[in-house]
């Protein structure tokens, strides 16, 4: 079991540009989530995916993030026009279904110039 | 929403001393309360969780205690080793609500 996969691990884009990050959750995890790590921020959640279904999108913001499950194997967070301000590490993490032990992946590390 | 605190963004001991880390929480329909540990330059791993429906859970080193009326949790390590440094991070979600609310996170040294 190789865990949770995210990719890229690193990611550099110029302002106003898209980025697009990758997540596999581990095999038979039918919960998926995002989370984004700043040192000002801390770790917020994003959205959440249920049996490939969203869920609650209720910490993304509004305008230039979405995030798709077009099958049980893999996830996308997409950021139209990237800001500076977007510069964080992107975790996704998979579970049975539940908040229980939550895997984490290694994490995207978005750095936008 | 919840909103978990970590007062203590740095906390530093002694190998073979206890460490405590304490966390508050807002709601009181919050009934799962996790940690997790980060070691330097890795991602997040579940160590030890309880549930509202009691005050104290051991697992070897670690022990968590919540305090429902004060709406305050901690984690309790014994015997601390150089490899219990990292940041960790509590967190808080309510019932039928999976998503968890983490607090900023603590950084834990143990000195040789």
């Amino acid at each position: 079991n190789a865990g949770v996969i995210q990719t890229p691990r690193h990611k550099v884009t110029g302002k106003g540009q898209e980025a697009t990050l990758w997540c596999e959750p581990i095999s038979g995890h039918s919960a998926v989530f995002w989370y984004r790590q700043t040192i000002v921020q801390g770790l917020e959640f994003l959205t959440y995916f249920r049996n490939q279904a969203p869920i609650d999108d209720s910490g993304m913001p509004k305008e230039r993030f979405s995030a798709q499950m077009p099958n049980q194997s893999h996830s996308t967070l997409k950021i139209q026009s990237t800001q500076p301000q977007d510069s964080a590490v992107y975790l996704c993490a998979s579970s049975l279904g539940g908040a229980e032990t939550l895997y984490f992946g290694s994490g995207t590390r978005l750095t936008v110039l | 929403g919840e909103k978990v605190e970590q007062h203590q963004s740095t906390l530093s001991v002694r190998e073979g001393d206890s460490a405590v880390i304490n966390c508050t929480y807002t709601d009181t329909a919050s009934s799962y309360f996790p940690w997790y540990k980060q070691e330097a330059g890795k991602s997040l791993h579940f160590v030890i969780d309880i549930r509202s429906n009691v005050d104290r859970k051991q697992s070897q080193r670690l022990t968590v205690l919540l305090d429902k009326k004060a709406k305050r949790f901690s984690l309790h390590i014994t015997a601390t080793q150089p490899e219990d440094s990292a940041i960790y991070f509590c967190a808080a979600s309510m019932p039928n609500y999976n998503v968890l609310y983490f607090g900023s996170g603590t950084k834990l040294t143990v000195e040789p």
